[in-house]
């Protein structure tokens, strides 16, 4: 079982509020990444890190923010949500172990913009 | 930019009967990884294939890579209804990179 973690699992919130999801590992991998899924659909890579003070914006342009401040937590931050920020967020982390780089996910954050 | 492109994007299929997925990119891979999602969860790694003609098995699952290392499928025997789910490949994004691209998914059904 992969200890990674996100919080809130599932979260409704108005037009122009300010948000922050919340992603921590405790495995010490160096690597985390933020993606964003709609339902049933593929994943897009949004935000990645490969350590500490390390951010970089993924294939999908995202008004989102990230910060890497401690090597076990990625939190991502949207500075005023729309509607078509409503999505399912999901938070991996990854480490290069026997030439496998394996993604770990968490469970994701569920949310709808209203 | 580096596509992978899978298909079907959808199969339902018999309990018992097999399903296969197929994986093709646009480039040269140096490594392919499936995962599975549950409906409802999270993707899971399944595998990962780095030789020109590779094949792993797992159980009922077989995975195979190509020769030319561009394209990939996952091969299930004799579904069951675990194996319920949408199944993605998933190749770097570019030569040496550790970001993943993901193809689409096949989204698999599996009537009892």
């Amino acid at each position: 079982e992969a200890d990674i973690y996100q919080t809130p699992r599932y979260l409704v919130i108005g037009t122009g509020k300010k948000i922050t999801l919340e992603c921590s590992q405790t495995m010490g991998h160096d690597k985390m990444y933020w993606y964003q899924q709609d339902p049933g659909m593929e994943l897009h890579l949004i935000h990645y890190s490969y350590g500490v003070n390390s951010t970089e914006k993924g294939d999908l342009s995202s008004e989102s923010t990230v910060s890497r401040i401690r090597t076990e937590h990625f939190p991502l931050t949207l500075e005023s949500a729309r509607p078509s920020h409503t999505s399912q967020y999901l938070c991996a982390s990854s480490e290069l172990l026997t030439g496998v780089e394996e993604q770990y996910f968490g469970p994701g954050t569920r949310l709808t913009v209203t | 930019g580096q596509q992978v492109m899978q298909i079907p994007q959808y199969q339902h299929v018999q309990e018992g009967e097999d399903f296969t997925t197929y994986c093709n990119s646009s480039t040269t891979l140096s490594n392919i990884q499936w995962y599975k999602q549950r409906p409802g969860g999270h993707p899971v790694f399944l595998i990962q294939l780095v030789k020109s003609g590779e094949v792993k098995k797992q159980k009922r699952l077989t995975f195979q890579f190509g020769e030319a290392k561009k394209n990939s499928s996952l091969h299930i025997t004799a579904t069951q209804t675990t194996d319920v789910g949408t199944y993605f490949c998933a190749g770097p994004a570019g030569a040496g990179s550790y970001q993943l691209t993901f193809g689409k998914g096949t989204k698999l059904s599996v009537i009892p």
